[in-house]
């Protein structure tokens, strides 16, 4: 079956430091591919997302591009601010059986220090 | 255009006793998905419902069910409960006419069991 395989946690870094966040997966079909972040006392929301191999998703300075070679989706910054500080969740979504079925990695906290 | 509402957001239970939480969609979205997020096994995935239909179910037991009215709104039920049920419970809607997987999470429902 699909799997998201993130690198465990928790993150430290200095702001203004660069960011990366590992994020492979397994899929049998073509997947979209998502990264979910979710702040301090509230739910998952959408960070950014690609579709298609060699597409790059980016927003709020975040960016990361499908690699299809290598199956990889990695997230990177390059200057992290303290307000960044939150857990990040790498997802994939494949249509299996007529409809989209969402996998989960199991997180990344990033705590940014000042 | 109104988030992902669920309602209760913070509720206290005791052992044995049973739970239900609401999730109000986004309107026009048909998929409702529900997660558990706790500190030690993350974010888990429980049942997916389409048009009052359970598509897809994680790996929970019988105590946890749910189901989806024809307003797209859904609830989930959890009976008998157990210290270990103590949780963050967030509830997801997607277009599925979109067609990426695209999930809108709610604030989520924080479960404490005495």
């Amino acid at each position: 079956g699909d799997s998201v395989t993130q690198m465990e946690g928790p993150v430290t870094l200095s702001e203004e430091a660069f960011l990366t966040i590992n994020c492979t997966y397994t899929a049998t079909g073509y997947p979209s591919l998502f990264w979910y972040v979710q702040y301090p006392g509230e739910g998952l929301q959408l960070l950014l997302k690609a579709t298609k191999a060699d597409d790059k998703g980016s927003n709020k300075g975040f960016e990361a591009t499908y690699r299809k070679e290598t199956t990889s989706f990695h997230l990177e910054k390059g200057s992290v601010q303290v307000s960044d500080s939150a857990v990040y969740f790498c997802a994939l979504s494949d249509r299996a059986g007529g409809y989209q079925k969402v996998t989960f990695g199991t997180g990344t906290k990033l705590q940014v220090i000042p | 255009k109104a988030g992902v509402t669920q309602t209760p957001r913070y509720l206290i239970k005791t052992r044995g006793q049973q739970v239900t939480l609401s999730c109000s969609p986004i309107s026009g979205h048909r998929s409702v998905s529900w997660y558990q997020q706790t500190p030690g096994q993350g974010l888990q995935f429980l049942f997916e419902y389409f048009s009052e239909t359970q598509r897809n179910k994680g790996n929970f037991p019988g105590r946890f069910s749910g189901r989806q009215f024809s307003n797209s709104r859904s609830e989930m039920n959890v009976s008998t409960l157990e210290l270990g049920d103590s949780a963050l419970y967030l509830c997801a809607s997607s277009l599925e006419a979109e067609g990426t997987g695209e999930l809108f999470f709610g604030e989520g429902s924080r479960l404490t069991v005495l």
